[in-house]
Protein backbone atom coordinates (compact mmCIF):
# COMPACT_ATOMS: atom_id res chain seq x y z
CA UNK A 1 0.00 0.00 0.00
CA UNK A 2 1.16 3.73 -1.19
CA UNK A 3 2.48 5.56 2.06
CA UNK A 4 0.65 8.47 1.02
CA UNK A 5 -2.54 8.10 -0.40
CA UNK A 6 -4.47 10.99 -3.08
CA UNK A 7 -7.60 10.65 -3.69
CA UNK A 8 -9.45 10.88 -6.50
CA UNK A 9 -6.69 10.47 -9.01
CA UNK A 10 -8.41 12.33 -11.62
CA UNK A 11 -11.11 15.04 -11.79
CA UNK A 12 -12.81 16.83 -14.32
CA UNK A 13 -15.78 19.39 -12.85
CA UNK A 14 -17.19 22.50 -13.79
CA UNK A 15 -16.55 26.04 -12.90
CA UNK A 16 -18.53 26.82 -9.32
CA UNK A 17 -17.98 23.80 -7.91
CA UNK A 18 -17.02 22.96 -4.68
CA UNK A 19 -14.04 20.15 -5.12
CA UNK A 20 -12.26 18.58 -2.13
CA UNK A 21 -9.28 16.66 -2.81
CA UNK A 22 -7.75 14.15 -0.22
CA UNK A 23 -4.84 12.49 1.41
CA UNK A 24 -3.98 10.32 3.88
CA UNK A 25 -0.59 8.81 4.61
CA UNK A 26 0.58 5.49 6.82
CA UNK A 27 4.44 7.21 7.49
CA UNK A 28 3.29 8.77 10.68
CA UNK A 29 4.88 11.77 9.77
CA UNK A 30 4.17 15.40 11.64
CA UNK A 31 4.16 17.44 8.43
CA UNK A 32 1.71 17.41 5.46
CA UNK A 33 1.96 19.94 2.50
CA UNK A 34 -0.31 20.51 -0.24
CA UNK A 35 1.96 21.80 -3.65
CA UNK A 36 0.06 22.42 -7.26
CA UNK A 37 2.17 22.05 -10.01
CA UNK A 38 1.99 23.93 -13.83
CA UNK A 39 3.55 23.46 -16.47
CA UNK A 40 7.13 24.84 -16.51
CA UNK A 41 7.09 26.26 -13.04
CA UNK A 42 7.60 23.62 -10.60
CA UNK A 43 5.82 22.75 -7.43
CA UNK A 44 4.19 25.75 -5.61
CA UNK A 45 3.03 25.47 -1.62
CA UNK A 46 -0.37 25.87 -1.29
CA UNK A 47 -0.61 25.08 2.42
CA UNK A 48 1.28 23.13 5.22
CA UNK A 49 0.15 21.44 8.51
CA UNK A 50 2.86 20.78 11.47
CA UNK A 51 -0.28 18.86 13.20
CA UNK A 52 -4.29 18.86 13.69
CA UNK A 53 -3.71 22.54 15.46
CA UNK A 54 -1.43 24.13 12.80
CA UNK A 55 -2.41 25.07 9.53
CA UNK A 56 -0.54 27.66 7.66
CA UNK A 57 -0.28 29.46 4.58
CA UNK A 58 1.93 28.78 1.60
CA UNK A 59 2.61 30.57 -1.59
CA UNK A 60 -0.56 30.76 -3.44
CA UNK A 61 -3.31 30.10 -0.81
CA UNK A 62 -5.91 32.22 -2.24
CA UNK A 63 -8.69 30.35 -3.58
CA UNK A 64 -8.16 27.63 -1.88
CA UNK A 65 -9.01 25.76 1.78
CA UNK A 66 -7.53 23.08 3.85
CA UNK A 67 -8.72 20.94 6.96
CA UNK A 68 -6.31 18.79 8.82
CA UNK A 69 -8.84 15.94 10.32
CA UNK A 70 -6.40 13.85 11.85
CA UNK A 71 -2.71 13.25 12.08
CA UNK A 72 -2.84 11.24 9.06
CA UNK A 73 -5.56 13.24 7.14
CA UNK A 74 -4.90 16.61 5.33
CA UNK A 75 -7.80 17.79 2.64
CA UNK A 76 -7.83 20.43 0.38
CA UNK A 77 -10.81 22.19 -0.43
CA UNK A 78 -11.73 24.59 -3.63
CA UNK A 79 -14.61 26.71 -2.45
CA UNK A 80 -15.93 27.61 -6.33
CA UNK A 81 -13.23 26.31 -8.67
CA UNK A 82 -11.93 28.72 -11.97
CA UNK A 83 -10.26 27.47 -14.71
CA UNK A 84 -7.16 28.29 -13.84
CA UNK A 85 -7.23 26.42 -10.93
CA UNK A 86 -6.76 23.56 -13.10
CA UNK A 87 -3.24 21.49 -12.39
CA UNK A 88 -1.93 19.03 -10.95
CA UNK A 89 -1.88 18.63 -6.95
CA UNK A 90 0.55 16.85 -4.74
CA UNK A 91 0.17 16.28 -1.02
CA UNK A 92 3.66 15.57 0.75
CA UNK A 93 4.89 14.47 4.36
CA UNK A 94 7.77 14.83 6.11
CA UNK A 95 9.16 15.08 9.52
CA UNK A 96 12.34 16.56 11.41
CA UNK A 97 14.93 17.46 8.37
CA UNK A 98 13.66 14.71 5.86
CA UNK A 99 12.77 14.22 2.36
CA UNK A 100 9.48 14.85 1.76
CA UNK A 101 7.76 12.17 0.44
CA UNK A 102 4.50 12.38 -2.08
CA UNK A 103 1.18 11.44 -3.14
CA UNK A 104 0.61 10.20 -6.57
CA UNK A 105 -0.74 13.59 -7.30
CA UNK A 106 -4.59 14.67 -8.52
CA UNK A 107 -4.84 15.84 -11.93
CA UNK A 108 -7.95 18.48 -11.98
CA UNK A 109 -9.74 20.12 -14.55
CA UNK A 110 -11.98 22.97 -14.25
CA UNK A 111 -13.91 23.64 -17.32
CA UNK B 1 13.67 36.16 -2.62
CA UNK B 2 14.43 32.23 -2.43
CA UNK B 3 15.10 30.68 -6.28
CA UNK B 4 16.13 27.97 -7.74
CA UNK B 5 16.90 27.82 -11.29
CA UNK B 6 17.03 25.10 -13.75
CA UNK B 7 18.63 26.79 -17.21
CA UNK B 8 17.97 23.76 -19.12
CA UNK B 9 14.66 23.08 -19.68
CA UNK B 10 15.43 19.71 -21.78
CA UNK B 11 18.76 17.62 -22.15
CA UNK B 12 18.96 14.67 -24.11
CA UNK B 13 21.26 11.92 -23.95
CA UNK B 14 22.55 8.49 -25.64
CA UNK B 15 21.75 5.66 -23.50
CA UNK B 16 24.61 4.24 -21.73
CA UNK B 17 26.36 7.84 -21.47
CA UNK B 18 26.69 10.37 -18.82
CA UNK B 19 24.77 13.57 -18.43
CA UNK B 20 24.83 16.40 -16.16
CA UNK B 21 21.84 18.13 -15.05
CA UNK B 22 22.66 22.25 -13.73
CA UNK B 23 21.05 23.77 -10.67
CA UNK B 24 21.77 26.90 -9.06
CA UNK B 25 20.25 28.38 -5.96
CA UNK B 26 19.97 31.49 -4.40
CA UNK B 27 19.59 31.90 -0.38
CA UNK B 28 21.73 33.93 2.56
CA UNK B 29 21.42 30.92 4.84
CA UNK B 30 24.43 28.23 5.97
CA UNK B 31 22.14 25.60 6.64
CA UNK B 32 19.76 24.32 4.42
CA UNK B 33 19.48 20.52 2.54
CA UNK B 34 18.60 20.40 -1.70
CA UNK B 35 17.35 17.95 -2.96
CA UNK B 36 16.64 16.10 -6.79
CA UNK B 37 13.40 15.03 -7.40
CA UNK B 38 12.64 12.43 -10.69
CA UNK B 39 8.96 13.05 -12.26
CA UNK B 40 8.89 9.88 -14.76
CA UNK B 41 5.49 10.39 -17.19
CA UNK B 42 3.30 8.49 -14.28
CA UNK B 43 3.93 11.68 -12.70
CA UNK B 44 4.93 10.31 -8.88
CA UNK B 45 7.66 12.62 -7.28
CA UNK B 46 10.89 10.42 -6.46
CA UNK B 47 13.72 11.78 -4.42
CA UNK B 48 16.58 10.91 -6.13
CA UNK B 49 19.27 12.32 -4.34
CA UNK B 50 19.55 14.45 -1.06
CA UNK B 51 22.74 16.79 0.52
CA UNK B 52 22.64 18.68 3.51
CA UNK B 53 24.75 21.75 3.12
CA UNK B 54 27.27 21.61 6.18
CA UNK B 55 28.54 18.41 4.82
CA UNK B 56 31.77 19.18 2.56
CA UNK B 57 31.27 15.96 0.61
CA UNK B 58 29.20 15.39 -2.42
CA UNK B 59 26.18 12.84 -1.71
CA UNK B 60 26.32 9.57 -4.26
CA UNK B 61 23.18 7.13 -4.89
CA UNK B 62 24.42 4.25 -7.35
CA UNK B 63 24.37 5.63 -10.85
CA UNK B 64 23.39 9.10 -9.64
CA UNK B 65 25.48 11.55 -7.57
CA UNK B 66 25.67 15.92 -7.18
CA UNK B 67 28.39 18.10 -7.77
CA UNK B 68 27.79 20.17 -4.77
CA UNK B 69 29.94 23.89 -4.61
CA UNK B 70 28.46 25.85 -1.84
CA UNK B 71 30.16 29.25 -2.71
CA UNK B 72 28.55 28.85 -6.12
CA UNK B 73 25.11 27.89 -4.44
CA UNK B 74 25.25 25.34 -7.51
CA UNK B 75 24.02 21.83 -6.85
CA UNK B 76 24.12 19.89 -10.07
CA UNK B 77 23.06 15.95 -11.06
CA UNK B 78 25.37 13.66 -12.58
CA UNK B 79 23.54 10.36 -13.98
CA UNK B 80 26.27 8.08 -14.56
CA UNK B 81 25.52 4.73 -17.37
CA UNK B 82 22.05 6.46 -18.44
CA UNK B 83 19.03 4.05 -18.67
CA UNK B 84 16.08 4.50 -20.70
CA UNK B 85 13.91 3.99 -17.35
CA UNK B 86 15.98 7.55 -16.36
CA UNK B 87 13.81 9.44 -19.24
CA UNK B 88 11.76 11.99 -16.81
CA UNK B 89 11.44 15.64 -15.49
CA UNK B 90 14.16 15.94 -12.92
CA UNK B 91 13.47 19.13 -10.19
CA UNK B 92 15.93 20.87 -7.93
CA UNK B 93 15.12 22.00 -5.29
CA UNK B 94 15.95 23.12 -1.36
CA UNK B 95 14.48 23.62 2.04
CA UNK B 96 15.63 25.55 4.76
CA UNK B 97 14.81 25.55 8.52
CA UNK B 98 14.05 29.03 8.60
CA UNK B 99 10.98 28.42 6.00
CA UNK B 100 9.94 25.15 8.06
CA UNK B 101 11.25 22.96 5.77
CA UNK B 102 8.95 24.20 2.90
CA UNK B 103 10.83 23.06 -0.11
CA UNK B 104 11.66 25.97 -3.04
CA UNK B 105 11.47 24.14 -6.25
CA UNK B 106 12.86 25.02 -9.64
CA UNK B 107 11.14 24.52 -12.86
CA UNK B 108 12.55 21.37 -13.85
CA UNK B 109 14.60 19.47 -16.63
CA UNK B 110 13.19 16.98 -19.15
CA UNK B 111 15.51 14.27 -19.65
CA UNK B 112 15.58 12.67 -22.70
CA UNK B 113 17.40 9.07 -23.22
CA UNK B 114 17.94 8.31 -26.72
CA UNK B 115 18.57 4.57 -27.24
Amino acid sequence: DADVTQTPRNRITKTGKRIMLECSQTKGHDRMYWYRQDPGLGLRLIYYSFDVKDINKGEISDGYSVSRQAQAKFSLSLESAIPNQTALYFCATGSGTQPQHFGDGTRLSIL
Amino acid sequence: AQTVTQSQPEMSVQEAETVTLSCTYDTSESDYYLFWYKQPPSRQMILVIRQEAYKQQNATENRFSVNFQKAAKSFSLKISDSQLGDAAMYFCAYSMLDSNYQLIWGAGTKLIIKP
